[in-house]
């Protein structure tokens, strides 16, 4: 199956600060999403994005599928940033392979 | 609008107890699925469901049945709870056709002593 590895696994940074987060996958893909999941465990869908760039707010992705990564960019960190941020990919669009995640922290 | 919901929040099992996890969701999704989440690890795929009455095996489904018999309802069970089992378990459903984001419920954290 498709492996997925995300980098950095841990991330700490100041409020206001950028970051960014990556996502390796090791074939072709469908589907791509990704997910924060916040400190009281609820999983919160942040892009569908295959292909391309998106952009909700301070965060965007961008998607390289011929080079089988992903980005995932957070604009002036809030402490409610706070979290673990998943990338999930698909071959086909049916069944999500998930990566172990950035756990990100961001102090006040 | 509720969107996906999970019933119970919480639950405690002896080994070989059983017990049924109930996910119900209402935006009218054709797919449903259900992961387990252990410490340090991603999401894994137990079993999901692609429409009514269809169910199809996962990536970990060994010690787990599942039934969708009603379109907006799916059913994780456990025969004989197992130590190993002991997770926090999430349901989540998506709109075949459509974007296919996968929108989850709250999670179940069950523990099996």
């Amino acid at each position: 199956g498709i492996q997925v590895e995300q980098s950095p696994p841990d991330l700490i940074l100041q409020e206001g600060a950028n970051s960014t987060l990556r996502c390796n996958f090791s074939d072709s893909v469908n589907n791509l999403q990704w997910f924060h999941q916040n400190p009281w465990g609820q999983l919160i869908n942040l892009f569908y994005i295959p292909s391309g760039t998106k952009q909700n707010g301070r965060l965007s992705a961008t998607t390289v599928a011929t080079e089988r990564y992903s980005l995932l960019y957070i604009s002036s960190s809030q402490t409610t940033d706070s979290g673990v941020y998943f990338c999930a990919v698909a071959g086909g669009n049916e069944k999500l392979t998930f990566g172990t995640g950035t756990r990100l922290t961001i102090i006040p | 609008n509720a969107g996906v919901t999970q019933t119970p929040k919480f639950r405690v099992l002896k080994t070989g107890q059983s017990m049924t996890l109930l996910c119900a969701q209402d935006m009218n999704h054709e797919y449903m699925y259900w992961y387990r989440q252990d410490p340090g690890m991603g999401l894994r795929l137990i079993h999901y469901s692609v429409g009514e009455g269809t169910t199809a095996k996962g990536e970990v489904p060994d010690g787990y049945n599942v039934s969708r018999l009603k379109k907006q309802n799916f059913l994780l069970g456990l025969e004989s709870a197992a130590p190993s089992q002991t997770s926090v378990y999430f349901c989540a459903s998506t709109n075949a056709g459509g974007s296919y984001e996968q929108y989850f419920g709250p999670g179940t954290r069950l523990t099996v002593t």
